[in-house]
């Protein structure tokens, strides 16, 4: 079972760049890398997710080293509203387990 | 787009009730939807995986007898909780894709409490 290693916190001010660490060491070759977060008494919302190349949308970028061993969430400028649990998951999209760590606690400061 | 409904939000009951949690994709058929439980300040830990017209996979610890999945459309996955007692008590948060490698979309979460 592919598995994801986080910081448990991470602080920022507010409209400053954030960039979330995940390593996953054990990644294998038909593992994507999911990011979601989570705001307290919610369920999880997907951010972003890849394969190889870094990848872009309107929330985030996601950035893959080349070894794949490890990934980078940038959230470009932080909003009051980005403050939530981030989690780090590989899936290989065949239903095997998907394992979630207790993810990172990101706080933003006004 | 990509919106799921979980219903209902939160339960109170008594210990020996049973319970059915309903999940709804609803712009968008779900090949696979999953069913997870979360205790306070942990994480999501898998309950099941349920393929439509299929039975669900459940994962090691998880009694299939007490939490009934059902997966009977490709837009509606129900659980329901059988006999539930106090330790039962959790957030119950399922999710929905639609096909492998896609990203889940999660519903916003059940709050069980059984008395």
């Amino acid at each position: 079972d592919a598995k994801t290693t986080q910081p448990n916190s991470m602080e920022s001010n507010e409209e400053e760049p954030v960039h979330l660490p995940c390593n996953h060491s054990t990644i294998s070759g038909t593992d994507y890398i999911h990011w979601y977060r989570q705001l307290p008494s919610q369920g999880p919302e997907y951010v972003i997710h890849g394969l190889t190349s870094n990848v872009n949308n309107r929330m985030a970028s996601l950035a893959i080293a080349e070894d794949r061993k490890s990934s980078t969430l940038i959230l470009h400028r932080a909003t009051l509203r980005d403050a939530a649990v981030y989690y780090c998951i590989l899936d290989a999209g065949n239903n095997r387990k998907l394992i979630w760590g207790l993810g990172t606690s990101l706080a933003v400061n006004p | 787009g990509a919106v799921v409904s979980q219903h209902p939000s939160w339960v109170i009951c008594k210990s020996g009730t049973s319970v059915k949690i309903e999940c709804r994709s609803l712009d968008f058929q779900a090949t696979t939807m999953f069913w997870y439980r979360q205790f306070p300040k942990q994480s999501l830990m898998l309950m099941a995986t349920s393929n439509e017209g299929s039975k669900a996979t459940y994962e090691q610890g998880v009694e299939k007898d007490k939490f009934l999945i059902n997966h009977a459309s490709l837009t509606l996955s129900t659980l329901t909780v059988t006999s539930a007692h106090p330790e039962d008590s959790s957030f119950y948060i399922c999710s929905a894709r639609t096909g492998s490698n896609q990203p889940q979309h999660f519903g916003d979460g059940t709050r069980l409490s059984i008395l």
